[in-house]
């Protein structure tokens, strides 16, 4: 079954410190993958995607994602936290095909403090 | 990308009763979905609706309580009957306008509360 696990529900890092978010997806065919964030009583908003280009995908705020196949993994970075990236992260994937349902992970609340 | 309109933004509503959650898109679309966020946790994907056809429901959700319309390519409805507290969540809709970018769009979300 489609699927993302997403390690450590919680991460809090340090105003500045390097912000890293992990994900890894299951599945032996090419994922379509994504980073969406949700603020505290907000909607998602996406950060970005992979949909089989580049593999190093640049999103916004300074957000960057590496799709790496060998380890199945999709890891979100940002080489300095900001305060006001305190917020939800979710990772998805869909692989396409006749319902292109995207599937969410558990969730990344992080936390930055000053 | 699309931009959707979903209302109510949020409702508090009695336990046995029904509310239904719309979902407007301002440009024709292929496939729609609905989720379900409770609270503190991830989204769950209900169902998927594409005009023209029965919506498919995922494990664990059921036609009966979570009956969903899409008359037309750019709307769509989500009931859900009979509520009970457990049934107070996020609900949100999300678009995928099919043109092979994966550009899925979410509504701002349904917060529901049953009491």
């Amino acid at each position: 079954a489609q699927s993302v696990t997403q390690l450590g529900s919680h991460v809090s890092v340090s105003e500045g410190a390097l912000v890293l978010l992990r994900c890894n997806y299951s599945s032996s065919v090419p994922p379509y993958l994504f980073w969406y964030v949700q603020y505290p009583n907000q909607g998602l908003q996406l950060l970005l995607k992979y949909t089989s280009a580049a593999t190093l995908v640049k999103g916004i705020n300074g957000f960057e994602a590496e799709f790496k196949k060998s380890e199945t993994s999709f890891h979100l970075t940002k080489p300095s936290a900001h305060m006001s990236d305190a917020a939800e992260y979710f990772c998805a994937v869909t692989y396409g095909g006749a319902t292109n349902k995207l599937i969410f992970g558990t969730g990344t609340l992080l936390a930055v403090q000053p | 990308s699309a931009v959707i309109s979903q209302k109510p933004s949020r409702d508090i509503c009695q336990r046995g009763t029904s509310l239904t959650i719309q979902c407007q898109v301002d440009s024709q679309v292929t496939m729609m979905f609905w989720y379900r966020q409770q609270p503190g946790q991830s989204l769950t994907l209900i169902a998927t609706a594409n005009q023209g056809s029965e919506a498919t429901y995922e494990s664990g959700f059921v036609i009966d309580k979570f009956p969903i319309s899409r008359p037309n390519l750019t709307f769509s409805t989500l009931t859900v009957s009979n509520m009970s507290p457990e049934d107070s969540s996020i609900y949100l809709c999300s678009v995928d306008p099919g043109t092979g970018t994966y550009g899925y769009t979410f509504g701002s979300g349904t917060r529901l509360t049953v009491v």
